[in-house]
């Protein structure tokens, strides 16, 4: 069965850290990827996607993901966090088809320390 | 102001009550989702519409039932079959079948007492 593993479910980190968030899919054909993020309270709202073209793609407030197709990774990074990016963040995949479905990982929980 | 809007934000239920959560988008969006997310197992899909009239199970369906008479709508059934319906319960809704970004509601935290 397709799945989105997310390994990490919780991170703690200091204030100017680098993140790194693992994400891996299990599908061999194309998919569409995402990183949603849920802060304390609010919606959640959609951090960075890839479809096609240039693997590195670059999302809000200095978020960036690479999609590496050998390794089905997709992984999210930050050079250096802040307190506010202390929050949930989600891993997401469309598998191609016509279905359009959305697959969640389990979520990393990011921890911030000031 | 545009969006989609869930309500309540907390709901209280007794066991054994059938309960609908509202969605509602003035997106006009032809796609609508409805998600559990329980914690340490992320957001699962219950149902999904993907235009008026029609709509598909997810992989969590049993015990939920919905409706879309309206492009606008897609309110979520809980029924007293649902085995565990204490959750948090996200709408998300999508432009059309060219477009792949989905956009969240706030949510609903259904308490089944």
């Amino acid at each position: 069965a397709q799945s989105v593993s997310q390994h990490n479910h919780h991170v703690i980190l200091s204030e100017a850290a680098s993140l790194e968030l693992g994400c891996n899919y299990s599908y061999g054909g194309t998919v569409n990827l995402f990183w949603y993020v849920q802060y304390p309270g609010q919606h959640l709202q959609l951090l960075l996607k890839y479809f096609s073209g240039d693997p590195l793609v670059k999302g809000i407030k200095g978020f960036e993901a690479e999609f590496i197709k050998s390794k089905f990774s997709f992984n999210l990074r930050k050079p250096s966090v802040q307190w506010s990016d202390t929050a949930e963040y989600f891993c997401a995949v469309i598998l191609g088809g016509a279905t359009n479905k959305l697959i969640f990982g389990t979520g990393t929980l990011l921890a911030v320390q000031p | 102001d545009g969006g989609i809007t869930q309500s309540p934000k907390y709901l209280f239920r007794k066991e054994g009550q059938n309960v609908t959560l509202s969605c509602e988008q003035n997106l006009n969006h032809d796609a609508m989702y409805w998600y559990r997310q329980d914690p340490g197992q992320g957001l699962r899909l219950i149902y999904y519409s993907q235009i008026v009239n029609d709509f598909q199970k997810g992989d969590i369906a049993e015990g939920y039932s919905v409706s879309r008479e309206k492009k606008e709508s897609f309110p979520l059934t809980v029924t007293s079959a649902q085995k565990n319906p204490t959750a948090f319960y996200l709408c998300a809704s999508k432009e059309g079948a060219a477009s792949d970004t989905q956009y969240f509601g706030p949510g609903t935290r259904l308490t089944v007492l």
